[in-house]
Formats: C-alpha cells, sequence, structure tokens
C-alpha cells in the first residue's frame, strides 16, 4: 500500500455530464501526477503538480479537463462535458510511499478511480 | 516527444523457465527506466527501476538490464512461479525543463502468464 487514496473508486456517468476525482497523496509529497489509462495499455501522463503549482500539461489534457491542488494537499481532476472516450483508469502518482523517502525518480500509484461513461 | 516500444506483448512460459521482456526507447536523454507489474484490476506496482549510470541491477528474482548506446533496457525474471503472472509495463522518463517533474511513457504491457 503506497498511503495514496483515490475517490470514489468507480464512477458510471452519462455522457455529457461532468465528473470529478480527488487524490489524497501523502501529506509530506510535495509532487503528483496524474495520469490515465485505457483497457490494455499503459498509462499516459495528464499532468504534474509540484505543491499548488501546476507544471506541466499534456497535449492530452484538452480544455474538458481540469486539475487543481489547492494548498499542494489533496488534487481534484474534473472533466467537463463527458464522452465516451473518457472512460478509463484515473490514477494518481506521488514520488514517495506512507513511511518512505521521499524520490526523485520513482513514483507510486493510488489505486485509481475507473471511469465509465455510458 | 518520448517513444517506448515493448515486446513480446504476451509471454506465456513454464513455472521454474526464465522470462524476458525488451524495451527501447527514442530520446536518448531518458536517464531513469522502472518497471511495473499490474495485477487485474489493480494499480501498477513498482518492481524494479534502473537509471542510466548503471547496466544491471538485481533484485532477488528480477533484474534489469540496459543498453544507452542501444537505447534498449530489459526485465530478466528467473524461477517464474504462477504469481508472477501479470501485466508488466517498462517506462522511460528524463528530467523536465521545468521543474522537478519527470513523467513516465509507457510501454504497451507484456502479459505474462507462468503455467503450473
Amino acid at each position: 500500500d503506497t498511503g495514496v487514496s483515490q475517490n470514489p473508486r468507480h464512477k458510471i456517468t452519462k455522457r455529457g455530464q461532468n465528473v470529478t476525482f480527488r487524490c489524497d497523496p501523502i501529506s509530506e509529497h510535495n509532487r503528483l501526477y496524474w495520469y490515465r489509462q485505457t483497457l490494455g495499455q499503459g498509462p499516459e501522463f495528464l499532468t504534474y503538480f509540484q505543491n499548488e503549482a501546476q507544471l506541466e500539461k499534456s497535449r492530452l489534457l484538452s480544455d474538458r479537463f481540469s486539475a487543481e491542488r489547492p494548498k499542494g494537499s489533496f488534487s481534484t481532476l474534473e472533466i467537463q462535458r463527458t464522452e465516451q472516450g473518457d472512460s478509463a483508469m484515473y490514477l494518481c502518482a506521488t514520488p514517495g510511499v506512507a513511511g518512505g523517502p521521499s524520490s526523485y525518480n520513482e513514483q507510486f500509484f493510488g489505486p485509481g478511480t475507473r471511469l465509465t461513461v455510458l | 516527444g518520448e517513444n517506448v516500444e515493448q515486446h513480446p506483448s504476451t509471454l506465456s512460459v513454464q513455472e521454474g523457465d526464465s522470462a524476458v521482456i525488451k524495451c527501447t526507447y527514442s530520446d536518448s536523454a531518458s536517464n531513469y527506466f522502472p518497471w511495473y507489474k499490474q495485477e487485474l484490476g489493480k494499480r501498477p506496482q513498482l518492481i524494479i527501476d534502473i537509471r542510466s549510470n548503471v547496466g544491471e541491477k538485481k533484485d532477488q528474482r528480477i533484474a534489469v538490464t540496459l543498453n544507452k548506446t542501444a537505447k534498449h533496457f530489459s526485465l530478466h525474471i528467473t524461477e517464474t512461479q504462477p504469481e508472477d503472472s501479470a501485466v508488466y509495463f517498462c517506462a522511460a522518463s528524463k528530467p523536465s525543463s521545468r521543474g522537478s517533474a519527470r513523467q513516465l511513457t509507457f510501454g504497451s504491457g507484456t502479459q505474462l502468464t507462468v503455467l503450473p
């Protein structure tokens, strides 16, 4: 267990609805990543936070996607006007595990939120 | 941007045999190469990694080798067991021009099946 929690674990929504996911990382790690994983593929980078600053965004992150990390603690990822192509597992990752040091390179994933858009 | 290719996409081995999964990367600036194991319905789990200043790293039954010149790296699992059955992903990352981001670019995965 990495100590990272994500909620909800599963979300089923209808096309066109808005959804929001939350990631609660271990408090002492100031870096946080979001990835998306579709069935049968490896995770794809979406965005990166250092404390509250969103420093990198992938081209995958269309204008329907927005991410925040207020106060540099938990992070939220919102998808507006969901499309069927948004169906995927959304993973957040941090550079350390509970009780361990923060690593420059390593990334440890939370359990993910599985989104299904009908 | 970085492109990581992984093969084979599926691999079946008999219990006790060795398994090898290979990846190539395109960006010579990449300097960190982790491997993740993902069981069905679970999160990717970091199992081993290697940095570009090292050619080989071993941890019990698993080892990773890196050839920077050829831009490829491999995962070796010896004495395979049924519980090694999972999807394995390789990844590569390089220093970012902004802050301390180390975004990972993943391969497409290898479904390893260890037959008892």
